[in-house]
Formats: structure tokens, C-alpha cells, sequence
């Protein structure tokens, strides 16, 4: 496969279920993102990853967890979520591997996971 | 880069007409800009971004965007929209230092026939 993959494309979970998303680019990349997409509103950053380093956390509740094994490989952990969290969560991934100039960098998304939490 | 504002939710227009999507930005710094579209059930791709140069920047797929310093635009322009044109379209912003896109809430291209 080329470019980014994300798995499950839906998932429907309980409140008290907990779940996981994964996240797979194919593209040589360095930097990887989780943004939250909802309707009529502008895209929120979650995470941000760099070499496996976490750069960014943009005051996500702790219900989200993410996990960067690899510089491939990005995971959404999902626990006790809300209603209100119900949404488009996409991944993304940028060739950045310092942090200088890292604002010039065209970011490759995936497909989402469209998250139906009950 | 503290907003974008993309003035229009919705834009609708008849199949070959011309289209113009608007984006307005607020930031004390330079800027880079960037259209991004997303078509119906599909992740975000990149149409065009401004880093330097010449202020007339030409996309994929017959788009272009004309950055405005003196405005704070970066409106995105198409001479002729084709069906497969229908999509959200959404403008960013970003700082050099800082991996973060400012977003603004989208606009969905809707073609008429």
C-alpha cells in the first residue's frame, strides 16, 4: 500500500468500551498527527510526533492516548469517551525531521476513522 | 498565525462558471499558506501552498491562489469548476518554527449542473 492508511475506517463504541486506532504511512516520513475533525469546525491538532518523540499535545483529555513505536507506525488508545467526542479523527505524516522549518511542510492525510461514541 | 477565517460555509455555482473561495488570515509574523481539499469520504490532499516568491501560486487540477500581504488574503480561484470539483476546501496557516497548521472551518464547493 502506498501513502496513509487508517484502520477502522468506522467504529461505533460505548462509553465504557476501550478501543484503539492505528495509523500507517508507507511514505518515509519523520513527523505523524492526530487531528480531530468536526462538522463546521476548523481541524484540531491532538498530537504531533517527531522521530517517536511526542512534540505537540494541544491540552487533549487524558481519555486520549497516543502511542509512536516507530516512525511509521501512530496509535489513537480510546478509554471512557464522551459523546461529544464522536468525530473524523485523521492521521497525518510530513517529511520534517527538525524543527526549524517545519511550517513549509505539506502534511499527507489518511481516510479518518469516523468515531461514533454512544 | 492566531486565525483564518474562510468567510463562506457554502459556495454554490453552476458547472463551468468560475469560482473564488475566500480565506483571511490574522498573524503579527510571516506566514505560510496553504489550500488543502478534501473530497466526500476521503483524507485531506494538498492543492497549492504559498512559502516565497512570486504571490500568484498554481495548484493541482486548474486551481490557483494569489497571496495579499497587505490584505491578509489568500483567496483560491478556478476559471471553469467541473463536477468532480465538489469538495471542502480548506485554507491554512502555519509559522516556520512550528509544526502546527492554523485551519480555518472549511468551504464546500457544490456544483450545479
Amino acid at each position: 500500500e502506498t501513502g496513509v492508511t487508517q484502520t477502522p475506517r468506522h467504529l461505533v463504541m460505548g462509553m465504557t468500551n476501550k478501543k484503539s486506532l492505528k495509523c500507517e504511512q508507507h511514505l518515509g516520513h519523520n513527523a505523524m498527527y492526530w487531528y480531530k475533525q468536526s462538522a463546521k469546525k476548523p481541524l484540531e491538532l491532538m498530537f504531533v510526533y517527531n522521530f517517536k518523540e511526542q512534540t505537540e499535545n494541544n491540552s487533549v483529555p487524558s481519555r486520549f492516548s497516543p502511542e509512536c513505536p516507530n516512525s511509521s507506525h501512530l496509535f489513537l488508545h480510546l478509554h471512557t469517551l464522551q459523546p461529544e467526542d464522536s468525530a473524523l479523527y485523521l492521521c497525518a505524516s510530513s517529511t520534517t525531521g527538525t524543527s526549524g522549518g517545519a511550517g513549509t511542510d505539506t502534511q499527507y492525510f489518511g481516510p479518518g476513522t469516523r468515531l461514533t461514541v454512544l | 498565525a492566531q486565525s483564518v477565517t474562510q468567510l463562506d460555509s457554502q459556495v454554490p455555482v453552476f458547472e463551468e462558471a468560475p469560482v473564488e473561495l475566500r480565506c483571511n488570515y490574522s498573524s503579527s509574523v510571516s506566514v505560510y499558506l496553504f489550500w488543502y481539499v478534501q473530497y466526500p469520504n476521503q483524507g485531506l490532499q494538498l492543492l497549492l501552498k504559498y512559502l516565497s516568491g512570486s504571490t500568484l501560486v498554481k495548484g493541482i487540477n486548474g486551481f490557483e491562489a494569489e497571496f495579499n500581504k497587505s490584505q491578509t488574503s489568500f483567496h483560491l480561484r478556478k476559471p471553469s469548476v467541473h463536477i468532480s470539483d465538489t469538495a471542502e476546501y480548506f485554507c491554512a496557516v502555519s509559522e516556520n518554527s512550528n509544526y502546527q497548521l492554523i485551519w480555518g472551518a472549511g468551504t464546500k464547493l457544490i456544483i450545479k449542473p
